[in-house]
């Protein structure tokens, strides 16, 4: 069965410092992994996806995520953190097969706190 | 750019009205999807559809039905609204089958039920 886990409900850290976001996934296949934010009250907006290739994708906002095929996980960083990146963040798979039709499981989120 | 548009940002219902939540999509997107976001549990899927006509059910259909007559619009349906379907509601829309693209969403509906 496809699944994500974000083991952390809440990251914060200091405007200026960098921030990972974590995420790992269990798929059947190969994996297709997607990044997302959600402000309040607002839809989620995308961010990055992985699908092949490099393991570092680069996204919006200055975002990028590192893929690791034998930790099975794909975590969001961003090398210098601004206080208007504070927001939900969703990891989601889909996986390779086109058994599921394109549906992505999502992960519970993690709450993003950004400091001044 | 390409916009899902839900029809409502905030809707109050009484318990035991049917409600429609509509969804439209304005880039001939093939698949359309309806979930329902709580704090604590993410986005869980209650019905999604691949093509007009066409629909499947997620992890949390329960009490909920879907409609799409037309490819752009895709409608939610809580038959019966109860206390415990008052949450964030949330359309998206995807390109074609085959490949990797992401899905859009729209602003969401706050849904509450008294």
């Amino acid at each position: 069965a496809q699944s994500v886990a974000q083991p952390e409900d809440q990251v914060n850290v200091a405007e200026g410092n960098p921030l990972t976001v974590k995420c790992t996934y269990s798929v059947s296949g190969n994996p297709y992994l997607f990044w997302y934010v959600q402000y309040p009250n607002r839809g989620l907006q995308f961010l990055l996806k992985y699908i092949t290739g490099d393991n570092l994708v680069k996204g919006s906002y200055g975002f990028e995520a590192e893929f690791n095929k034998s930790q099975t996980s794909f975590h969001l960083k961003k090398p210098s953190a601004l206080v208007s990146d504070s927001a939900l963040y969703f990891c989601a798979v889909r996986d390779g097969r086109g058994s599921t039709l394109g549906r992505l499981y999502f992960g519970r989120g993690t709450q993003l706190t950004v400091w001044p | 750019d390409v916009k899902v548009t839900q029809s409502s940002r905030y809707l109050v219902k009484r318990t035991g009205e049917k409600v429609f939540l509509e969804c439209v999509q304005d880039m001939d997107h093939e698949n359309m999807f309806w979930y329902r976001q709580d704090p604590g549990l993410g986005l869980r899927l209650i019905y999604f559809s691949y093509d007009v006509k066409m629909k499947e059910k997620g992890d949390i259909p329960e009490g909920y039905s879907v409609s799409r007559e037309k490819k752009e619009r895709f409608s939610l349906i809580l038959e019966s609204a109860s206390t415990n379907q008052t949450s964030m509601y949330l359309c998206a829309s995807r390109g074609p089958r085959v490949g990797v693209t992401e899905a859009f969403f729209g602003q969401g509906t706050r849904l509450t039920v008294v």
